[in-house]
């Protein structure tokens, strides 16, 4: 079992829409999760972490954290084109480890 | 606030050429610092962190090292590049005991052929 793992994608969803992108990972001790935003051809950037069961708000993203369930999510409200990227899930527990990444594909 | 810089940007070698890859942190001391390397269409692999100068930890054996001369360099290196050594090539820090968070360079993108 990978210990991130993620839905490789492409979701594609129409502009204005919820994007729902979901990670879930194996490490039970894990205390961290993070989102991050990859364009085609740059390097990551932070989005937002969460640290505790629930959820935080930040703009237009919600990130979603349920360490029963062993699962973090990330919605975008009012999808736009320019969200069009590759999201990564990164879990720290024992050593921080990234996800594959999600393609969002925000159809105009 | 802290800046990461990498360089060169792009480059272009021949197999068996050697590689020097440099990353430099401005406005923190002592971060822990990463070397990842992304193939095209695929996840992010750690090959090296460092959390001190002369302190390196290797996660994939391969034909690639680092080394921490500075506090805030790291330096990737090989001596004969292979083909499977093209990707696009990520240097990240983060800031030593109990905050994760990591913050990523612009970037090296290598094509060897």
């Amino acid at each position: 079992q990978k210990e991130v793992e993620q839905n490789s994608g492409p979701l594609s969803v129409p502009e204005g829409a919820i994007a729902s992108l979901n990670c879930t990972y194996s490490d039970r001790v894990s205390q961290s999760f993070f989102w991050y935003r990859q364009y085609s051809g740059k390097s990551p950037e932070l989005i937002m972490s969460i640290y505790s069961n629930g959820d935080k708000e930040d703009g237009r993203f919600t990130a979603q954290l349920n360490k029963a369930s062993q699962y973090v999510s990330l919605l975008i409200r009012d999808s736009q084109p320019s969200d069009s990227a590759t999201y990564l899930c990164a879990v720290s527990g024992q050593n921080f480890v990234f996800g594959p990444g999600t393609r969002l594909s925000v159809l105009p | 606030s802290q800046t990461i810089h990498q360089w060169p940007a792009t480059l272009v070698q021949p197999v068996g050429s050697p590689l020097s890859l440099e990353c430099t942190v401005e406005g923190t001391s002592n971060p822990n610092l990463y070397w990842y390397r992304q193939a095209a269409g695929r996840g992010l692999q750690l090959l090296f962190y460092s959390v001190g100068i002369g302190q390196i930890s290797s996660e994939v054996p391969q034909n690639l090292s680092a080394s921490r001369p500075q506090d805030r360099q790291f330096i990737l290196s090989s001596k004969k590049l292979l083909l499977s050594d093209s990707g696009f090539y990520l240097c990240a820090w983060s800031v030593g005991a109990g905050e994760e968070t990591q913050y990523f360079g612009p970037g090296t993108r290598l094509l060897v052929l």
